[in-house]
This record gives structure tokens, sequence and C-alpha cells, in this order.
């Protein structure tokens, strides 16, 4: 079975810093692994996405995220962090090889402090 | 303008009735998603579809409806609402499994 979990669920830091967001994941097959980030008010966008090859993936907005199978990690790094910066952000896994559906962690807050 | 549209965006209702929040997508995309996100659970997959004429539960159906007669349109229909199925809802479409889903907006439904 596919499970997603994000490590805090509140994040903050100031303008400038390094952002770390964290997800771990398990998974009976490949895993096929989103971050997706969502605004007040709106749906889900998405950042980046990893299913095959290179394992640092770039996304927008500056954000990239490594896919290590050792550790079951995906974690969503940004060198700087911008006000604009703020939001929630989703970790997710495909589910399985079951058509497109995405099991997702509960999210992290992320706050940019000036 | 292409994309994924969900109607109403706000919706109130009381207990018992019933309500159906609408999806439509302009991209002629295969699948398409109906999530729910509250606090402290993420998103929760209500239902989905893989093409017009086939759906399929998620990890929360009980107490909704789908259907897809079209490719773009996949209501959801909360036959008698309970107050536990205020929430906020979203819609979203994908091409293919492995591609990334795109969501709608959103419609938050309270239920008085």
């Amino acid at each position: 079975a596919q499970s997603v979990t994000q490590l805090g669920s509140h994040v903050s830091v100031s303008e400038g810093a390094l952002v770390l967001l964290r997800c771990n994941y398990s998974s009976s097959v490949p895993p096929y692994l989103f971050w997706y980030v969502q605004y007040p008010n709106q749906g889900l966008q998405l950042l980046l996405k990893y299913t095959t090859g290179a394992t640092l993936v770039k996304g927008i907005n500056g954000f990239e995220a490594e896919f290590k199978k050792s550790e079951t990690s995906f974690h969503l790094t940004k060198p700087s962090a911008h006000m604009s910066d703020a939001a929630e952000y989703f970790c997710a896994v495909r589910r399985g090889n079951q058509g497109g559906k995405l099991i997702f962690g509960q999210g992290t807050e992320l706050s940019v402090k000036p | 303008d292409a994309g994924i549209t969900q109607s109403p965006r706000y919706k109130i209702t009381e207990t018992g009735r019933q309500v159906t929040l609408m999806c439509h997508q302009t991209w002629s995309h295969s699948y398409m998603f109906w999530y729910r996100q509250d606090l402290g659970h993420g998103l929760r997959l209500i239902y989905y579809s893989a093409a017009a004429d086939i759906t399929d539960k998620g990890e929360v159906p009980d107490g909704y409806v789908v259907s897809r007669s079209k490719t773009e349109n996949f209501p959801l229909t909360l036959e008698s609402a309970t107050r536990s199925q205020t929430s906020v809802y979203f819609c979203a479409s994908s091409t293919q499994g492995d591609q990334p889903q795109h969501f709608g907006d959103g419609t938050r439904l309270s239920i008085l």
C-alpha cells in the first residue's frame, strides 16, 4: 500500500532563508511523486514531479526536490524564500499502477517572515 | 478559456437536501477526480473516472454519487447532505495515469 507523510504541518522561515519541506513515502511499486502548492481560496498547482530518470527534479518558482530511494524521501527545497512562497504544500504519490489516483500527504503550511 | 471549472464556488444548504457540484474541463482529459479537503486530512479521493461512463470509488465514497455521460463533465451529487459533508471539494483531471492532475478552484460547501 502507498502512503505519504509530511513532517511538520507548519514551517516558518525568514525571507531569504532556505526552505525545506519534508516528505516521506511508502510504495510497493516504483513511485511517481508530486509536489503541489495551494494558495488561499485556490486549487492545487503542480510544482514538480518525479516519474523516472534524473533524481533531482526542478520545478517552477525556483523549487526543486530530490528523490532518494534509499531514504524513501522526496523533500522539497528552495534556496531563498520569498514572501510570495507563503502557501500550503502537498506531497503526493501515485497509488500503485491504478489509473492516476494520488495519495496526498496532510500538507505543510509555509509561512515567510519579512 | 481552456481549463477546469467548478460551480458553484460557494454553497450553503441544509441537512437532508440534495446538492450537485459541477465540474467541467475543456482539455478532453480522460481521467477526472473528485476530492474533499478537510483540516488534518489533506485531500481524500471520493470518486474518479477513467473515461466517459466509467467511474469508480475512492477512499471516501459513502453519501456521494457521480456520473460521467460526457468526457468533459463530472458532476458530484450529495443525495442527502449531512453536516459531516461540510468541506471544500476539488475536481481534477489528467490525461493519463502518470501525468499530473490539474485542479479546479474548488467549491466550499457548508451544510447547516
